[in-house]
């Protein structure tokens, strides 16, 4: 079983419908929770991080923690073309074998593409 | 502000010829490094990461080295290339003890060896 897993979609959606993206995750451990956009051909970009339980906002997103289903969600309200890209969820604990170097654990990332 | 560079954009490379992708980090100092490679499938494959310089840590065996000669240098090598090397490289870096931020990565480097 996967650390974490993320449906690899493909999504397809109309303008301005509101995205669900989603991931779980097994290891109780992870602490520190993030969400990255990759537009085709580039680097990821890291849209959100949140630490805590809950919800945080950002303008259209909205990303949501629920640690004890250990369950990772970000949410994109008002669709637009430009969202299209690869959504990554990636998370990470405090430390890593003594390490201390943060290793993130990435899903597979979900393709999204919303056409108008 | 921080920023990170990586070259080239795409290489083409034959099979059995030598690779070297450099990556370097401004703005800050003692960075965390990291090389990444992305498949087609989507997944960030963890290569090497680096904490300090001449300090690196292998993920996975592979055809593939790295060094970190200076500490906001980060070089990704390979003597002879195969044709599994093929894929989409990334270099990251995050600030050391800061685990909560992430990372962030440069633009990539697409490699096809043929």
């Amino acid at each position: 079983q996967k650390e974490v897993e993320q449906d690899p979609g493909p999504l397809s959606v109309p303008e301005g419908a509101i995205v669900s993206l989603n991931c779980t995750y097994s290891n109780s451990a992870f602490q520190y929770f993030m969400w990255y956009r990759q537009y085709s051909r580039k680097g990821p970009e890291l849209l959100m991080y949140t630490y805590s339980s809950g919800n945080k906002e950002d303008g259209r997103f909205t990303a949501q923690v629920d640690k004890s289903s250990k369950y990772i969600s970000l949410f994109i309200r008002d669709s637009q073309p430009s969202d299209s890209a690869t959504y990554l969820c990636a998370m990470s604990h405090p430390e890593t074998g003594g390490t201390s170097y943060g290793k993130l654990t990435f899903g597979q990332g979900t393709i999204l593409t919303v056409h108008p | 502000s921080q920023t990170i560079h990586q070259w080239p954009a795409t290489l083409v490379q034959p099979v059995g010829s030598p690779l070297s992708l450099e990556c370097t980090v401004e703005g800050t100092s003692n960075p965390n490094l990291y090389w990444y490679r992305q498949a087609a499938g989507r997944g960030l494959q963890l290569l090497f990461y680096s904490v300090g310089i001449g300090q690196i840590s292998s993920e996975v065996p592979q055809n593939l080295s790295a060094s970190r000669p200076q500490d906001r240098q980060f070089i990704l090598s390979s003597k002879k290339l195969l044709l599994s090397d093929s894929g989409f490289y990334l270099c990251a870096w995050s600030v050391h003890g800061l685990y909560e931020r992430g990372y962030t990565f440069g633009s990539g480097t697409r490699l096809t060896v043929v």
